[in-house]
């Protein structure tokens, strides 16, 4: 099954509202990132956690390794924000300090 | 900053040729580098994970003999993909980092398509 559950795997916004993604790990996690893809397939990174909360502009995330699981909130959605969302997390069964990706958000900001 | 440049972006090759994709990193050591693709369903697949030092750790599914990968200092590494068919399609990324319990930063990937 999957080891990094990420949900919604689609979300539609209007400009100005927040909302919030979130991943499960059916594993223990020790490291989170969280990237925004672009339409072209760069990977951008927004966040890099070990357990806690970090912000960026209108961007929060947290990471909670005890329940095992990962938040990202946008705040004030923009236009510029629609693209697709992923977690990757380094999973503490991991031999070799990979990521392993959650599925994906597809997000759409309407105006 | 960090920055990993990965190149070609893009490429078509004919079915049973073979393509080789290169990451160079910048501004730190690539001690580790994980080469992945992306499949048009946009899930991640992890190949493989090179650690310099270390030998190359394929996962299940990829071979040495299909996508051999090279990493012969701390700043640059390269993936073939032998005798490529539709099914090598997709978008393949190099992760690098400077150490375990560090920060991946990814090249823009290479996207391949196969005719």
């Amino acid at each position: 099954g999957d080891k990094v559950k990420q949900s919604p795997s689609a979300l539609s916004l209007q400009e100005g509202t927040n909302s919030a993604l979130r991943c499960n790990f059916s594993i223990a996690a020790t490291t989170v990132q969280w990237f925004l893809q672009n339409p072209r397939g760069s990977l951008i990174n927004l966040f890099y956690l070990v357990p806690g909360t970090k912000e960026n502009g209108r961007l929060k995330s947290a990471f909670d390794s005890k329940e095992s699981y990962s938040t990202l909130h946008i705040r004030d959605a923009q236009l510029e924000d629609s693209g697709t969302y992923f977690c990757a997390a380094e999973l503490s069964n991991n031999a070799g300090a990979k990521l392993t990706f959650g599925g994906g958000t597809r997000l759409t900001v309407r105006p | 900053g960090a920055l990993v440049y990965q190149y070609p972006r893009r490429t078509i090759c004919k079915s049973g040729t073979s393509m080789r994709m290169e990451c160079q990193a910048v501004g730190f050591q690539a001690t580790s580098v994980a080469w992945y693709r992306q499949s048009p369903q946009k899930t991640f697949e992890l190949i493989a994970l090179s650690t310099v030092n270390s030998a190359i750790k394929y996962e299940q599914n990829f071979t040495q003999e299909k996508f051999p990968i090279s990493h012969p200092n701390l700043s640059f590494s390269s993936m073939t993909v032998l005798n490529a068919y539709l099914e090598d399609r997709g978008l393949y990324l190099c992760g690098a980092r400077q150490g375990a319990n560090t920060e991946v930063f990814f090249g823009k990937g290479t996207r391949l398509t196969v005719v």
